[in-house]
């Protein structure tokens, strides 16, 4: 068990829908990343926070967006879902930036 | 943006064998990881490297972090069925003012026959 909570495990959505999926870090890890994987493109670094302040972006559609609260959980919402928006979705936290990254189990999602 | 290269993409080997992966960058990492995936669950660290020339070992696992710090291998003797799964390499470079960024490579898809 990484520590970190992702919820939920597994979502269905119809294109055009909205979305939020959760994250919880590890306990004392103030960065909060969030990670896309699909079959052909691998582990995609979509973006990060510090102690609630964005501090790296990465490959992140402007459909998507995120945020970190006071408690340092995080959410994910992406919005106007495409089909290729399917995958699993990743959360990760580290206690610095420089320090290896544990990973939750992922969100799984299907849009149909 | 850095890009690392990981192989092989997959391998298909025998309980007991040993197997050998490893990734290369054409930038510099301060760090290299490795981590475990298996199916539907996230990625599970393996081996953190900090230092060039650093080699570390977790059981039957052993990885290296290159002289140049833009490579990295692993290796994993006497294979049994439960190392099936998918190998990623990281590496973390500084981007500057304390940010960290991390890049993945497309992994190694191991399969173990007993």
């Amino acid at each position: 068990d990484s520590g970190v909570t992702q919820t939920p495990k597994h979502l269905i959505t119809a294109t055009g829908q909205r979305v939020t999926l959760r994250c919880s870090p590890r306990s004392g890890d103030l960065s909060v990343y969030w990670y896309q994987q699909s079959l052909d493109q691998g582990l995609q670094f979509l973006i990060q926070y510090y102690n609630g302040e964005e501090r790296a972006k990465g490959n992140i559609l402007e459909r998507f967006s995120a945020q970190q609260f006071p408690d340092l959980h995080s959410e994910l919402n992406l919005s106007s879902l495409e089909l290729g928006d399917s995958a699993l979705y990743f959360c990760a936290s580290s206690d610095t930036g420089g320090s290896p990254l544990h990973f939750g189990n992922g969100t799984r999602l299907t849009v149909t | 943006g850095q890009q690392l290269n990981q192989s092989p993409q997959s391998m298909f080997i025998q309980e007991g064998e040993d197997v050998s992966m490893n990734c290369t960058s054409s930038s510099i990492f301060n760090t290299w990881l490795w981590y475990k995936q298996d199916p539907g669950e996230g990625p599970v660290l393996l081996i953190a490297l900090y230092k060039a020339g650093e080699l570390t070992s977790n059981g039957r696992l052993t990885a290296q972090f290159g002289i140049t710090r833009k490579d990295s291998f692993l290796n994993i003797s006497a294979s049994i069925p439960s190392d099936v799964g998918i190998y990623f390499c990281a590496g973390l470079a500084d981007s500057g003012g304390s940010n960290y960024k991390l890049t993945f490579g497309k992994g190694t898809l191991l399969t173990v026959n007993p």
